[in-house]
């Protein structure tokens, strides 16, 4: 079974600093995705950016960039700059292949991010 | 870029009653995933269509059916509903032949409240 843990109920960072939010997955199924969602409080669902578990070097899209330490199981995203905009849950999810990972997604609990001025 | 529709936005209903959600996926998007998202929780999948096909199921009580049409839009049919019920509802769509990198969009939601 797919397990993602998001250890960090809540975050706080200073507009324009760097922030790590931290994720570790567990599954059996050697060819998985994982991605990182933004959900601010008006409710949407924002994808953010994907790591495949065979791409070699980790992936980053504008400021957001994951820390993928295969051989930890660990996923992280970075935010650089952090932008007051950027205050909002944050959940991490994978997918495996199915035959053996799953198709369906599994998502963590979230991480609370809140940038202050 | 076009984005997923899900209508209605918002929704009140009573106990017992029924309520239908749609969903419009992005164009040429051949799966629609349907999430239920209680207060400070994460989503919890109910079920999954591909090629107008059920391809999964997740935690969807039995009060639930879904299915997805010819022009691939999707319904969430709710029946007997009950105050737990209450929650966002999202649907969300993809390219399933992608793969594990196959990109789920997610819609605005629907929120419903029942009373």
């Amino acid at each position: 079974a797919q397990k993602i843990t998001q250890t960090q109920p809540g975050m706080f960072v200073q507009e324009k600093e760097a922030v790590t939010l931290d994720c570790t997955y567990d599954t059996s199924d050697p060819s998985y995705g994982l991605f990182w969602y933004k959900q601010p409080s008006s409710g949407e669902m924002i994808f953010l950016i994907y790591q495949g578990s065979y791409d070699q070097q980790n992936a980053t899209e504008g400021r957001y960039s994951l820390n993928f330490q295969k051989a930890r199981k660990s996923a992280n995203l970075v935010i650089s700059a952090s932008q007051l905009g950027d205050s909002a849950m944050y959940f991490c999810a994978m997918r495996g292949a199915g035959s053996g990972g799953s198709y369906i997604p599994t998502f963590g609990r979230g991480t609370s991010l809140i940038v202050h001025p | 870029a076009a984005g997923v529709i899900q209508s209605p936005r918002h929704l009140i209903k009573e106990k017992r009653e029924t309520a239908t959600l749609k969903c419009y996926p992005i164009p040429r998007h051949d799966t629609v995933y349907w999430y239920q998202q209680g207060p400070g929780q994460d989503p919890q999948f109910l079920i999954s269509f591909y090629e107008k096909m059920q391809s999964d199921k997740g935690s969807i009580p039995d009060r639930f059916s879904a299915q997805q049409f010819s022009d691939y839009h999707s319904e969430l049919n709710m029946s007997s509903l009950e105050l737990g019920d209450s929650a966002l509802y999202f649907c969300a769509s993809s390219l399933g032949s992608s793969g594990t990198q196959e990109t789920q969009y997610f819609g605005p939601g629907t929120r419903l409240l029942v009373l």
